[in-house]
């Protein structure tokens, strides 16, 4: 099983701040990476997949970088609908694991 | 648009069975891998089951293999999740979600269901 793990825990962060979320996996997962954002109360919502290609109808704010082992979601100038919890999820093999997630919260 | 809509989640006790099933309308179900993604009260998300855009193809994760079955009715545009011998560390929102790419399930996940929220207990 591929570990996922996300950094930091919780980004206490201002509107209009750029977060940079980590995400780092235990073994080579090329680009099979993807982001989600989940409001509470929400399912969860796609941001990006192929670590770095935005899904349909997410703000160019969002982007993402990495491949291999280290990837990170950016959200350049944070809007008050951003802060919410964020995960990645690899996809290059069996099981499908998630990061245990990331709080980008209100400072 | 894309829709996909869970039900069958209820309170059941530690070693029974539930069936959860999910409709989707919106889109050919018979194009995309289908998977059951949960999550427990106030932890993060788990994958569970996938199964091919044909059927011919299922994948579980080691914590539910044996005791879950994925299936799926793509005449009927439904999706299914038979559960047995129930534990109380199974207690979750169970969603419902569509596979984006791969046909055979190795999917990031783009469209997701509201969830069934399913409780093991006595």
């Amino acid at each position: 099983e591929i570990v996922m793990t996300q950094s930091p825990g919780t980004l206490s962060m201002s509107p209009g701040e750029r977060a940079a979320l980590s995400c780092r996996a235990g073994q080579n997962i090329k680009k099979n990476l993807a982001w989600y954002q989940q409001k509470r109360g929400q399912a969860p919502r796609l941001l990006i997949y192929g670590a770095s290609t935005r899904a349909t109808g997410i703000p160019a704010r969002f982007s993402g970088s990495g491949s291999g082992t280290d990837f990170t979601l950016t959200i350049s100038g944070l809007q008050s609908e951003d802060f919410a919890l964020y995960y990645c999820q690899q996809y290059n093999s069996w099981p499908l694991t998630f990061g245990q997630g990331t709080r980008v919260e209100i400072k | 648009q894309v829709r996909l809509v869970e039900w069958g989640g209820a309170v059941v006790q530690p070693g029974r069975s539930l069936r959860l099933s999910c409709a989707a309308s919106g889109f050919t179900l018979g194009t995309n891998a289908m998977h059951w993604v949960r999550q427990a009260p106030g932890k993060g998300l788990e994958w569970v089951a996938a199964t091919s855009y044909d059927g011919s193809s299922e994948s579980y994760a080691d914590s539910v293999r044996g005791r879950f079955t994925i299936s799926r009715d793509n005449s009927k545009n439904t999706v299914s999740l038979q559960m047995n011998s129930l534990r109380r560390d199974d207690t979750a929102v169970y969603y419902c979600v569509r596979g984006l790419g791969s046909w055979y399930g190795l999917n990031p996940f783009d469209s997701w269901g509201q969830g069934t929220v399913v409780t093991v207990s006595s």
